[in-house]
């Protein structure tokens, strides 16, 4: 069994519509961090989140360690939301584990 | 700022040639670190460093060489290069630690995709 789970691994909505995506691990974390890889291949770092919630435009990140859960809200999805979507955690300072990702398609 | 920079974009290369990935980042960036991604799985990770002079192995080190002199520059050797190298290579740097704290983000370079004959 992976150490980071997400769900679903595709996802295909209309634009408009409330996105989530979720992650869940299995081990003790530090941190959880979800990224955004474009269709060109190109990765940005979008939240590292330690509790609670973050939020940054339209997209919405939480955790609950007592669950070991995290989700990836987008409202509002656009077509230029469509990427892969990855979570990884952190169990220690220096390393990531690495989800196998979700890829997002927004139909306009 | 170029921010993480990467070298080359591609490379084709035959079974037990070696050959040097270059990473250069111009934010003074403490950590960085060398990733992998394989069609269908999550990144992985080969070697990291945490300032010029100290690296470390990562979940898949063997087959690679990493040495960190200056802190701009984290560059991966492929010593005998075989196609289970072949593969999408990242380069990644922070400031800080990935584990909280500050909030470090992690910038990535654009990848070097590698074919191994």
């Amino acid at each position: 069994k992976n150490e980071v789970e997400q769900s679903p691994q595709n996802l295909t909505a209309q634009e408009g519509e409330f996105i989530t995506i979720n992650c869940s691990y299995s081990v003790g974390i530090s941190a959880l961090h979800w990224l955004q890889q474009h269709p060109g291949g190109g990765i940005v770092s979008l939240f590292m989140l330690s509790s609670g919630k973050k939020k940054h435009g339209r997209l919405i990140a939480t955790i609950n360690i007592q669950e070991k859960h995290s989700s990836l809200h987008i409202t509002a999805s656009h077509p230029r939301d469509s990427a892969v979507y990855i979570c990884a955690v952190s169990p220690s300072n220096y390393q990531l584990i690495w989800g196998a990702g979700t890829k997002l398609i927004i139909k306009p | 700022n170029a921010g993480v920079t990467q070298t080359p974009k591609f490379q084709v290369l035959k079974t037990g040639q070696s050959m040097t990935l270059q990473c250069a980042q111009d934010m003074n960036h403490e950590y960085m670190s060398w990733y992998r991604q394989d069609p269908g799985m999550g990144l992985r990770l080969i070697h990291y460093s945490v300032g010029a002079g100290i690296t470390d192995q990562g979940e898949v080190p063997n087959g690679y060489n990493v040495s960190r002199s200056t802190t701009e520059d984290f560059p991966l050797r492929l010593l005998s290069a075989a196609p289970s190298q072949t593969s999408v290579y990242f380069c990644a740097s922070s400031y800080g630690t990935l584990a909280g704290g500050t909030g470090e983000t992690q910038y990535f370079g654009p990848g070097t995709r590698l074919l191994v004959l």
